[in-house]
This record gives structure tokens, C-alpha cells and sequence, in this order.
């Protein structure tokens, strides 16, 4: 079967690092996609792996482990906009490998305080 | 400006009554998708569309009907068959190639009184 979890919640301090990890079992594993989404607002493309290893993109970095089956998700000096909802989304393509779909967690709600 | 349009960002409806929630994009996607959004759960896939005139269905299409007739427009017809329409709807598309990233429309949020 296909599943993804995630932390639910997780609070963190202004200025400081956290790591939001994502766990994932996916018959097909063709990606791993991390998302933000700001309460009431869409989804904003963060960061995408394929292969092992680490990804970094300014303050935001994403690695990936796939015989683990574990990503995660780094944020540096955090601001007070980074309050929000982190998705992981697992790209799948299923038993024919004629699809590609993603698959989504339920998301990190995290809070940042001053 | 390039990107992905949903209209209205709120609707209201009664019980019973079929509504169609718009989505266009001027990315030159030839993919679009539309999932929808509940507290506590993940997106779920509703419906897909890979190419002009064709779509599948994703893992809750029951209640649900799409169309594709232009490549920038992919409407979602939310119909009285659903059986608990109150949801935030989210349009996606994709290159469907390489990456293939999906990037999402700004949402609408269905009430059903």
C-alpha cells in the first residue's frame, strides 16, 4: 500500500533551525516533493529530490534516503512567515508505471514564536 | 502573467444543487488536476487529465464530474451526488514531462448549507 506520515505539529523559536521529517511506502517511488501552504492560501513548490542525498535551496534544504524511505525537510534562521503547514508529497507510478500521481501526507502545521 | 486561476475563491450552495468550480492556466500545462482539502487530511486526488480530451479518475471521483475541451481549462461540476461537498478545492497543473511539479491555483472554498 501507499502511506506517508508526517509530524502533525511542531513549534520552534525565531532564528533557530528546525528539521521536519517524513516517512514514507510507496509501491513505485518516482520523487519526493515538499510543499508550503499558508492557512487559507494554495500550495507553493518548496523543494524536489530523486536521488539520495541533500538538496539545498537558500535558507530551505530537503534530503532523501530511499531505502529508508525518509526525507526531510531543514530550515534554517527561521522568520515568523515561516508559520505554516509543511507537505511532503511522494510521487508514485503505480503498478503499470503508467501514471505518475502524488501522494500527500497530512502536513506539519508549524509555528514559529518569537 | 503566467499561472493558474480558480474562481470563485468562496461558494455557497444548497443542499442538492450541482456547482462547477472554474480552473484555467496560461503555463501551456497539458496536465491539470483538482484535489480537495480537509482539516486533518492529506489532498486527495479527485480527478486527472494528462491531455486535451482526456481524464481519469483519481481516488474520490465519485460525486464528481470534469471536462477537458481546451488544454488552459479543466472545470470540476461538484454534483448533488456528493455526499459531503464542504471542502477546499485546489486546481494543480503540470508539464506532465521531466520533474513534472505541480503547481496549484489559489483554491475555492465550497459551503454547501
Amino acid at each position: 500500500g501507499q502511506n506517508i506520515d508526517q509530524p502533525t505539529e511542531m513549534t520552534a523559536t525565531e532564528g533557530a533551525i528546525v528539521q521536519i521529517n517524513c516517512t514514507y511506502q510507496t509501491s513505485g517511488f518516482n520523487g519526493l516533493f515538499w510543499y508550503q501552504q499558508h492557512a487559507g492560501e494554495a500550495p507553493t513548490f518548496l523543494s524536489y529530490n530523486v536521488l539520495d542525498g541533500l538538496e539545498e535551496k537558500g535558507r530551505f534544504s530537503s534530503f532523501l534516503s530511499r531505502s529508508k524511505g525518509y526525507s526531510y525537510l531543514l530550515l534554517k534562521e527561521l522568520q515568523m512567515k515561516d508559520s505554516a503547514s509543511y507537505l511532503c508529497a511522494v510521487r508514485d507510478h503505480g503498478v503499470s508505471g503508467a501514471t505518475n500521481k502524488l501522494i500527500f501526507g497530512t502536513g506539519t502545521l508549524l509555528a514559529v514564536q518569537p | 502573467d503566467g499561472g493558474i486561476t480558480q474562481s470563485p475563491k468562496y461558494l455557497f450552495r444548497k443542499e442538492g444543487q450541482n456547482v462547477t468550480l472554474s480552473c484555467e492556466q496560461n503555463l501551456n500545462h497539458d496536465a491539470m488536476y483538482w484535489y480537495r482539502q480537509d482539516p486533518g487530511q492529506g489532498l486527495r486526488l479527485i480527478y486527472y487529465s494528462q491531455i486535451v480530451n482526456d481524464f481519469q479518475k483519481g481516488d474520490i471521483a465519485e460525486g464528481y464530474s470534469v471536462s477537458r475541451e481546451k488544454k488552459e481549462s479543466f472545470p470540476l461540476t461538484v454534483t448533488s451526488a456528493q455526499k459531503n461537498p464542504t471542502a477546499f478545492y485546489l486546481c494543480a497543473s503540470s508539464t506532465g514531462q521531466g520533474q513534472d511539479t505541480q503547481y496549484f491555483g489559489p483554491g475555492t472554498r465550497l459551503t454547501v448549507l
